[in-house]
């Protein structure tokens, strides 16, 4: 069946760091991927989405690119923020259902 | 738009103890969809229905029923709380053709 795999968090980085979070799939025919995002206390917000292979979704200085050869879609910003510490899941959506990833706790420092 | 709204917001059960978590979206969305999510786990489809009328399990069903009572609702219930259960719940909802999911707030569920 379809899955997700994330790199394992926390991700700490100072304010202004570069960041990466990786993520890779495995699907069966042409899922469309996602990043989602959820800050504490609150339930799940869309961060960007990718519909076909070479996508590249971007939102918010976010930027994930649908690499189909590699079946990944990691999630990248050139300068973090301390508002951007959260939790990031990794998702992709088939035919019916949409699984995700395990997430990926940021934390980032002043 | 409300969008997807889930109630309540928060619950303390006994073990043993029974009830139904509600969700209702405003979007005309076919799919719908009941998570959890643990520490360390991510998020867990329980329940999903693919249209009104239909309803499928998901990767951890047991201890769960569910009901899409029509379009715009899709029920999750607990017939009798256990510990394990004890967890933040997502109900969700999406459109086939555009495949992006809508969140819930959750529901932060205690069973002692």
């Amino acid at each position: 069946g379809n899955s997700v795999t994330q790199m394992e968090g926390p991700v700490t980085l100072s304010e202004e760091a570069f960041l990466t979070i990786n993520c890779t799939y495995t699907a069966t025919g042409y899922p469309s991927l996602f990043w989602y995002v959820q800050y504490p206390g609150e339930g799940l917000q869309l961060l960007l989405k990718a519909t076909k292979a070479d996508d590249k979704g971007s939102n918010k200085g976010f930027e994930a690119t649908y690499r189909k050869e590699t079946t990944s879609f990691h999630l990248e910003k050139g300068s973090v923020q301390v508002s951007d510490s959260a939790v990031y899941f990794c998702a992709l959506k088939g035919f019916q259902k949409l699984v995700f990833g395990t997430g990926t706790r940021l934390l980032v420092s002043p | 738009n409300a969008g997807v709204t889930q109630t309540p917001k928060f619950q303390v059960l006994k073990t043993g103890q029974s009830m139904t978590l509600q969700c209702a979206q405003d979007m005309n969305h076919n799919s719908m969809y009941w998570y959890r999510q643990d520490p360390g786990m991510g998020l867990r489809l329980i329940y999903y229905s693919a249209s009104e009328g239909t309803t499928d399990k998901g990767e951890v069903p047991n201890g769960y029923n569910v009901s899409r009572l029509n379009k715009r609702e899709f029920s999750l219930r607990l017939e009798s709380a256990a510990p394990s259960q004890t967890s933040v719940y997502f109900c969700a909802s999406s459109e086939e053709g555009r495949k992006v999911g809508f969140f819930g707030q959750g529901t932060r569920l205690t069973v002692v």
